[in-house]
């Protein structure tokens, strides 16, 4: 079980806007650590996609957005492409256990 | 090209030991904190350790706490993971990782090494 909770599954259609929403608690992203966003592609390492809640890495596509809120966190993903089809980690820092990653969602592009 | 190459998994035998070794290349190395990430086969990923610039602070997941240790030596940029009294459940693909800050973002990730913990 992990400290921070993901929706196992999201799926959309091309075009679509879908979001993955990350839930905490007052240890870690209500304590006002910051969220950050993973991609993983199948086969392949994690690649960092949001930093610090809502920033993006060079060579990340504005379709892809974070939000921060109270013990939440949301990704956003708009006019879903069929390469967006991925697993993605929101990860934390606790102040009991240090770095902490969600669960993980698949997303499928229908 | 800014890289991190892991190597050193392999299989071993419950109780045994292993280390791992991730050697960095393209950035100032002692710049950064580092960290260990697993992923068990179809499982998330789960931090494992993490140790800052210049090696004075370590973390552990509580999961590893006393069997693993973390190390890096800096004139050799590279950071290592000695594993002890390894278990069934360890058995995973180790990622090494940059940390931009601490606490903060992985923003460099290697492809990995496997370690499988099986009699």
């Amino acid at each position: 079980q992990s400290v921070l909770t993901q929706p196992p599954s999201v799926s959309g259609a091309p075009g679509q806007r879908v979001t993955i929403s990350c839930t905490g608690s007052s240890s870690n992203i209500g304590a006002g650590y910051d969220v950050h966003w993973y991609q993983q592609l199948p086969g392949t390492a994690p690649k960092l996609l949001i930093y610090d809640n809502n920033n993006r890495p060079s060579g990340v596509p504005d379709r892809f957005s974070g939000s921060k809120s109270g013990t939440s966190a949301s990704l956003a993903i708009t006019g879903l492409q069929a390469e967006d089809e991925a697993d993605f980690y929101c990860q934390s820092y606790d102040s009991h256990l240090s770095v902490v990653f969600g669960g993980g969602t698949k997303l499928t592009v229908l | 090209e800014v890289q991190l190459v892991e190597s050193g998994g392999g299989v071993v035998r419950p109780g045994g030991s292993l280390r791992l070794s991730c050697a960095a290349s393209g950035f100032t190395f002692d710049d950064y904190g580092m960290s260990w990430v697993r992923q068990a086969p179809g499982k998330g990923l789960e931090w494992v350790s993490g140790i800052i610039w210049n090696g004075g602070s370590t973390g552990y997941a509580d999961s590893v706490k006393g069997r693993f240790t973390i190390s890096r030596d800096n004139a050799k940029n590279s950071l290592y993971l000695q594993m002890n009294s390894l278990r069934a459940e360890d058995t995973a693909l180790y990622y090494c990782a940059r940390d931009f800050t601490t606490p903060g973002h992985m923003d460099v990730w290697g492809k990995g090494t496997t370690v499988t913990v099986s009699s």
